[in-house]
């Protein structure tokens, strides 16, 4: 079966436009989660989703990056207002069961690298 | 905060060398451990697992014991491969949320 997919694989932005990143998690996986990874880094937590409900945002960095997941599926990271420190690999990962330890076990997509000049 | 340290690359060996990656931890409560694969090119892909205090990880030659009394789940495997060549995280897993390391590149020459 398909694995997760994201879209695009690449994003140049200048600075201050918005950007719309795509994923598409495996089909019936109940959690999905953002990260973004900066170069030579670690991924970094974003955000989480349980269907459609977002339960945990502490990891989004400001008031400029928005995430949903409306109908329990597809999820958009949006940016607003791009900044330069906004460049990284954005990295969306989906899981079968939904909270607790049921949610560790992660299958990521390859990313969208957003490069804001 | 729950954090993961790992050494730094890159680590470069010849085939068929001992490879140690060090990890340590600090967490909370009873966090799972993990150690994810990045092949150049390719996502993050789970490599091994342990949930609990002196459990073993192993998978692909590659193995991890989940130490609580050093914090520590350091990855070795007996003989590696060019194929291995690869970066590698270690990460822990707590309360909903995955913390990595910063990656140890490995360069594996033939």
């Amino acid at each position: 079966g398909a694995g997760v997919s994201q879209s695009p694989r690449y994003k140049v932005a200048k600075r201050g436009q918005d950007v719309a990143l795509r994923c598409d998690p495996i089909s019936g996986h109940v959690s999905l989660f953002w990260y973004q990874q900066a170069l030579g880094q670690g991924p970094e937590f974003l955000t989480y989703f349980q269907n459609e409900a977002q339960l945990d945002k502490s990891g989004l960095p400001s008031d400029r990056f928005f995430a949903e997941r409306p109908e329990g599926s597809v999820s958009t990271l949006k940016i607003q207002r791009t900044q330069q420190e906004d460049s990284a690999v954005y990295l969306c990962a989906s899981s079968l069961e939904g909270g607790g330890r049921g949610s560790y076990e992660q299958y990521f997509g390859p990313g969208t690298r957003l490069t804001v000049t | 905060g729950d954090s993961v340290t790992q050494m730094e690359g890159p680590v470069t060996l010849s085939e068929e060398a001992f490879l140690t990656i060090n990890c340590t931890y600090t967490a909370t409560g009873y966090p799972s451990l993990f150690w994810y694969v990045q092949y150049p090119g390719e996502g993050l892909q789970l490599l091994l697992k342990a949930t609990k205090a002196d459990d073993k990880g192993s998978n692909k030659g590659f193995e991890a014991t989940y130490r609580k009394e050093t914090t520590s789940f350091h990855l070795e495997k007996g003989s590696v491969q060019v194929s291995d060549s690869a970066v590698y995280f270690c990460a822990l897993y707590n309360f909903n949320k995955f913390y990595f390391g910063s990656g140890t590149k490995l360069n594996v020459k033939p």
